[in-house]
């Protein structure tokens, strides 16, 4: 079975632009998380999805940071535009989601450097 | 307030000696679920272990194993006869139960090395 899918592996791009991720969480996984790591610390979850709807995003920066996750599937976290503090590592995850306490399977994650 | 905190920054061993990644957690809420994650120079997390608070007793898989201490808050991971492949950053996680927000909150994370 195929796990958390996540691409790019790496991006790289000046401050002021915009960068879009991209995730397909594992099949029959209606739970989607995503989780920004910074160097040296513990991820920490910026939006969770149960099928199309955004349950849970308050820890998401709302004025710079998008997601959507639009056929209950994959889905897309954005940043426009990206500030010198965005770089860190980007992690996607998904669960089978309605009982609670599941773990949660993780991607290999989204590198981004902005410069 | 829900935390966790994993002291231990680095730790490094012998390949075959013992190691203990300690985990000390912070919840008011009487049903959560603790978790131990391992991330490789790779970067995926990848899941070893779930307990919930109701159940206490150890568990043992292979070389690893797990003690919850409810009197200590406390979720030791023990690694015996440690292996080069055993090198990651292992992360103890808490999971509230009660509200389902399935909000993961981790601790800082450990870097065990293993040296052959």
């Amino acid at each position: 079975e195929a796990g958390v899918v996540q691409s790019p592996r790496y991006k790289i791009i000046e401050k002021k632009q915009p960068v879009a991720f991209w995730c397909n969480p594992i099949s029959g996984h209606n739970t989607l998380y995503w989780y920004l790591q910074n160097l040296g610390q513990g991820p920490e979850l910026l939006i969770r999805y149960e099928n199309e709807e955004a349950v849970d995003d308050s820890q998401l920066p709302k004025d710079r940071f998008s997601a959507e996750r639009l056929k209950g599937v994959d889905s897309t976290l954005k940043i426009q535009p990206a500030e010198l503090g965005d770089s860190a590592v980007y992690l996607c995850a998904s669960s089978l989601g309605g009982t609670g306490g599941e773990e949660q399977y993780f991607g290999p994650g989204t590198r981004l450097t902005v410069t | 307030a829900q935390k966790v905190t994993q002291a231990q920054t680095e730790i490094s061993v012998v390949e075959k000696e013992d190691v203990t990644l300690d985990c000390v957690y912070e919840t008011r809420d009487t049903t959560y679920y603790l978790f131990w994650y391992k991330q490789p120079p790779s970067g995926e997390l990848v899941f070893l272990i779930r307990r919930n608070s109701f159940d206490e007793q150890n568990e043992i898989s292979g070389r690893y194993s797990w003690n919850f201490q409810k009197s200590t808050s406390s979720f030791n991971f023990t690694i015996t006869a440690s292996q080069v492949v055993d090198s990651a950053v292992y992360f103890c996680a808490l999971l509230r139960g009660s509200s389902n927000t399935g909000k993961l909150i981790f601790g800082q994370g450990t870097t065990l090395q293993v040296k052959p």
